[in-house]
């Protein structure tokens, strides 16, 4: 399985751009890249997701290289209610149906005023 | 369109007790995994179920074991308790996807907290 490792923490401001890179060397063909935040006691929210090139959503980008050995998770304009957990994981879809996700430790991402 | 919904929202049990979760996946999808969250760390993947079997399993004992029913819902079983186990259940539902014509996207519940005293 792919592991992950990402920046353990981040500080930001609001309205700043925020850009957490994540490594996944040993990523597979069969591997696909998905992000999520997570608030205290919540479950995981999911933000995007990609298996190649650029992703773009309402809420964020997710830039892949041609390799796919690292993304990176793009917030635009993020403001105090970004303040959470993000994790990168590498989900393992199986030939025969079914997947699975790895999460990591995530990233603690802190935005202040 | 509900979203996945889990209960109870917290329990509390004594080491050697069972105890059963429940999830309820959001409408449309066909496939159930379950997470278990310590506090501090990130989400670890117990098992999948789909077509009422385990697909899929993570690193987990024999204690934890679970069940689909036709309606897709799902429990989630743990015999005899530990201290460790005491931890953020977490359900997550999807349709089963079949690499490379589609992928998934899992959709996780608001969590069972399991205390184990």
């Amino acid at each position: 399985l792919a592991k992950t490792t990402q920046p353990i923490s981040m500080d930001s401001y609001e309205g700043q751009e925020v850009n957490i890179t994540c490594s996944h060397n040993n990523i597979a063909t069969n591997d696909y890249i998905t992000w999520y935040q997570q608030f205290p006691s919540q479950g995981p929210r999911f933000i995007i997701q990609g298996y190649k090139t650029k992703v773009t959503n309402e809420v964020a980008s997710l830039f892949i290289p041609a390799d796919r050995k690292s993304s990176t998770l793009s917030l635009p304009r993020v403001s105090l209610s970004d303040t959470a957990v993000y994790y990168c994981l590498v989900g393992v879809l199986f030939t025969g149906g079914g997947n699975k996700l790895t999460f990591g430790t995530g990233t603690q991402l802190k935005v202040e005023l | 369109d509900a979203g996945v919904t889990q209960s109870p929202t917290h329990l509390i049990k004594t080491r050697g007790q069972q105890v059963t979760l429940r999830c309820s996946p959001k409408s449309g999808h066909d496939t159930v995994s379950w997470y278990q969250q310590a506090l501090g760390q990130g989400p670890q993947f117990i098992f999948q179920y789909y077509e009422e079997e385990e697909r899929q399993r993570g690193n987990f004992p024999d204690r934890f074991s679970g069940h689909q029913f036709p309606n897709y819902s799902s429990e989630l079983n743990v015999n005899a308790l530990l201290l460790g186990d005491s931890a953020l259940y977490l359900c997550a539902s999807s349709l089963r996807a079949y690499f490379p014509t589609s992928t998934d996207t899992q959709y996780f519940g608001p969590g069972t907290r399991l205390t184990v005293l």
